[in-house]
C-alpha cells in the first residue's frame, strides 16, 4: 500500500500549482483522501478532503482558493492551488482514510510528502 | 492560537510511562470528538497510533493506550524506549474538520 506525492515546487505569491498523489495496491476508489500540511518547523494542518462518492471539505484558511479532486481511473487525488501565499509553503502530505465517505477516524496510510514554496 | 492543546515538550526514562493529553482552548474533549494520535519522526511522514479514541492501529505495540482523562484525551506510553522519541500530534474531528494540536515532543532520557 503506497501513496506517491508529486508535483510541489517554487512558486510565487499569488500563482498556482497541482499536486497529486498517486495510490497502488488498494482499492483506491472505495476510501476517503486527505491532504495534510506541515510549514517549516511547525505542526500538522488539516486542508482538505475528498470522499469516495467526490464530496469535498476545506479547512477555512485554504476554502476557495484549494480545489481537491479525484480520479479513480488513475488512481489519483489531486490538489489545485491558486491564489498562493508565503503561509501556504508546506510539506504536503496526501493521506488514505480508513473508511469511504468523510468521517472520524484514521488516516491509516500517508505519503512521503511534497514540498511546496511560495516566495519571490 | 491552536484551538486543541498539548504540552510543548514531556520526557520520560526508559522503561517509564508518560501521558500526552490533549485539549481544547474552551471546553472539553469527549469520545464525541473521535480523538486520534500520530507520531511524526522529524523528516518521516505521520503515522497513526491510535483511533476513535481508544482504538491502536494496525501494528501498533501495546504499550500505547488512549483514553479520556478527565476533560481531555490522552495517549499514554507504558514502558517507553528509545525509539519512543519523536513527536506526536493528537486530532480532533469538529464538525467535518480534522483540527490537529500543535504537537508534544517527546524526549526519552
Amino acid at each position: 500500500v503506497q501513496l506517491l506525492e508529486s508535483g510541489g515546487g517554487l512558486v510565487q505569491p499569488g500563482g498556482s500549482l497541482r499536486l497529486s498523489c498517486a495510490a497502488s495496491a488498494f482499492s483506491f476508489s472505495s476510501y476517503a483522501m486527505t491532504w495534510v500540511r506541515q510549514a517549516p518547523g511547525r505542526g500538522l494542518e488539516w486542508v482538505s478532503a475528498i470522499s469516495g462518492g467526490s464530496g469535498t471539505f476545506y479547512a477555512d484558511s485554504v476554502r476557495g482558493r484549494f480545489t481537491i479532486s479525484r480520479d479513480n481511473s488513475r488512481n489519483t487525488v489531486y490538489l489545485e492551488m491558486n491564489s498562493l501565499r508565503g503561509e501556504d509553503t508546506a510539506v504536503y502530505y496526501c493521506a488514505k482514510k480508513a473508511r469511504y465517505s468523510w468521517g472520524p477516524g484514521s488516516m491509516d496510510v500517508w505519503g512521503q510528502g511534497t514540498t511546496v514554496t511560495v516566495s519571490s | 492560537q491552536t484551538v486543541v492543546t498539548q504540552e510543548p515538550t514531556l520526557s520520560v526514562s526508559p522503561g517509564g510511562t508518560v501521558t500526552l493529553t490533549c485539549g481544547l482552548r474552551s471546553g472539553s474533549v469527549s469520545t464525541n470528538y473521535y480523538p486520534s494520535w500520530y507520531q511524526q519522526i522529524p523528516g518521516q511522514a505521520p503515522r497513526n497510533l491510535i483511533y476513535n479514541t481508544y482504538t491502536r492501529s494496525s501494528g501498533v505495540p501495546d504499550r500505547f493506550s488512549g483514553s479520556i482523562l478527565g476533560d481531555k484525551a490522552a495517549l499514554t506510553i507504558t514502558g517507553a524506549q528509545a525509539d519512543d522519541e519523536s513527536d506526536y500530534f493528537c486530532v480532533l474531528y469538529m464538525n467535518t474538520f480534522e483540527v490537529f494540536g500543535g504537537g508534544t515532543k517527546l524526549t526519552v532520557l
